[in-house]
């Protein structure tokens, strides 16, 4: 079975500093990998998605992510956070050949002090 | 388009009763999922549907129960609610190559 893990459940960063996450995945076949926020009160929206291709990817308000297939992982970043980044990051995957079935990690709260 | 509803955005059962949380999706995605938020937790997939009539089981399914009579509309049915089951739902949908569209979520408290 599909299983996806965060390391980081809370990460506290100043204004400014760089931002990595980790995600790893369990699956041996071709995935999907995707990273969505959820600000406070909101639901989750896709921050950046990989399907094939480059494995860096850009998404929106400045992070990326990198596909390490050989490592099983999918790592986002930023080079320099805000304040209104504030905000729980899940990290998920599914299953590449016209995979349906989407399993989330346990998400990583993110706390930019001002 | 209005994308993922969900009704209620909020509701208070007691142990026992019944109920039924209301998906509905209007951009004619084939696949819909139901999920679960818990602190700490993440998303926990309950049921998904990969089309009308069409609907398994996910990681954690005991007390729910969902049909999908049309592409549009995927309903959670909780039999006898428990505490156990207090959680922030959200119904999610999505086709083939994109993201998941997620609802507002419902939030549920079972007393």
């Amino acid at each position: 079975a599909q299983s996806v893990s965060q390391h980081n459940h809370h990460v506290i960063l100043s204004e400014a500093a760089s931002l990595e996450l980790g995600c790893n995945y369990s699956y041996g076949g071709t995935v999907n990998l995707f990273w969505y926020v959820q600000y406070p009160g909101q639901h989750l929206q896709l921050l950046l998605k990989y399907f094939s291709g480059d494995p860096l990817v850009k998404g929106i308000k400045g992070f990326e992510a990198e596909f390490i297939k050989s490592k099983f992982s999918f790592n986002l970043r930023k080079p320099s956070v805000q304040w209104s980044d504030t905000a729980e990051y899940f990290c998920a995957v599914n299953e590449g050949t016209g995979g349906f079935k989407t399993i989330f990690g346990a998400g990583t709260r993110l706390f930019v002090k001002a | 388009n209005a994308g993922v509803t969900q009704t209620p955005k909020f509701q208070v059962l007691k142990t026992g009763q019944s109920m039924t949380l209301q998906c509905a999706q209007d951009m004619n995605h084939e696949y819909m999922s139901w999920y679960r938020q818990d602190p700490g937790m993440g998303l926990r997939l309950i049921h998904y549907s990969v089309g009308a009539g069409i609907t398994d089981q996910g990681e954690v399914p005991n007390g729910y129960n969902v049909s999908r009579s049309t592409t549009e509309d995927f309903p959670l049915r909780l039999l006898s609610a428990a505490p156990s089951q207090t959680s922030v739902y959200f119904c999610a949908s999505t086709s083939l190559g994109r993201e998941q569209f997620f609802g507002p979520g419902t939030r549920l408290t079972v007393l």
